[in-house]
């Protein structure tokens, strides 16, 4: 069974502070994503990554950065949190194999709010 | 730049009642193409994919898709639904072109079902 985790499910920080949101999986996948999900809005792909050092700007990564040391963890980093990036942060991961295997796992989750 | 057009934000339909909900895309080229559904408090999950061959594809809990080239479409049906279908769901897809290829999800529709 595929299983992404994510280190929170709520977290509460302060303007300004940084922060840090942990991912990982236990499929040995090649690709990993965060999006965040706001309502009326969708997933937003904020980074992905498709190799360990590897990582790639999805459609929103301003104000992020992210790591892949490892290959089975992922971490999105707010280098400076502000309100606007209150929302709810998913995590993914997907077999770097044949367009067959390209569906996207997902972990519960992790609610932020920036006070 | 691919987009995902889900017609309804809100649903609400009594047990027993037929459901449609319509996804739209833009991408003239070959496509992946997916239903995620989110139920409460729980992960997002796979509801049933199409990669190619048959254009009507059947996922879990009875739910279908069907895509139709022509119209750049992928409606998902249930013909009765229940209670538990109470969830949100996104249309998401996988476009290849040139460079990475990446989901691009919907904005969602929560549907709603009353007993």
């Amino acid at each position: 069974d595929v299983k992404v985790t994510q280190s929170s499910r709520y977290l509460v920080k302060r303007t300004g502070e940084k922060v840090f949101l942990e991912c990982v999986q236990d499929m040995d996948h090649e690709n990993m994503f965060w999006y965040r999900q706001d309502p009326g809005l969708g997933l937003r792909l904020i980074y992905f990554s498709y190799d360990v050092k590897m990582k790639e700007k999805g459609d929103i990564p301003e104000g992020y950065s992210v790591s892949r040391e490892k290959k089975e963890r992922f971490s999105l980093i707010l280098e400076s949190a502000s309100t606007n990036q209150t929302s709810m942060y998913l995590c993914a991961s997907s077999s770097g194999l044949a367009a067959i295997y390209n569906e996207q796992f997902f972990g519960p989750g992790t609610r932020l709010t920036v006070l | 730049a691919q987009s995902v057009s889900q017609h309804n934000h809100h649903v609400i339909l009594s047990e027993a009642a037929s459901l449609e909900l319509g996804c739209n895309y833009s991408y003239g080229g070959t496509v992946n193409l997916f239903w995620y559904v989110q139920y409460p408090g729980q992960h997002l999950q796979l509801l049933l994919k199409y990669f190619s061959g048959d254009p009507l594809v059947k996922g879990i809990k009875g739910f279908e898709a069907e895509f139709i080239k022509s119209k750049f479409s992928f409606n998902l049906r249930k013909p009765s639904v229940q209670w538990s279908d109470t969830a949100e769901y996104f249309c998401a897809v996988k476009g290849f072109s040139g460079g990475y290829n990446k989901l691009i999800f919907g904005a969602g529709t929560r549907l709603a079902v009353h007993p």
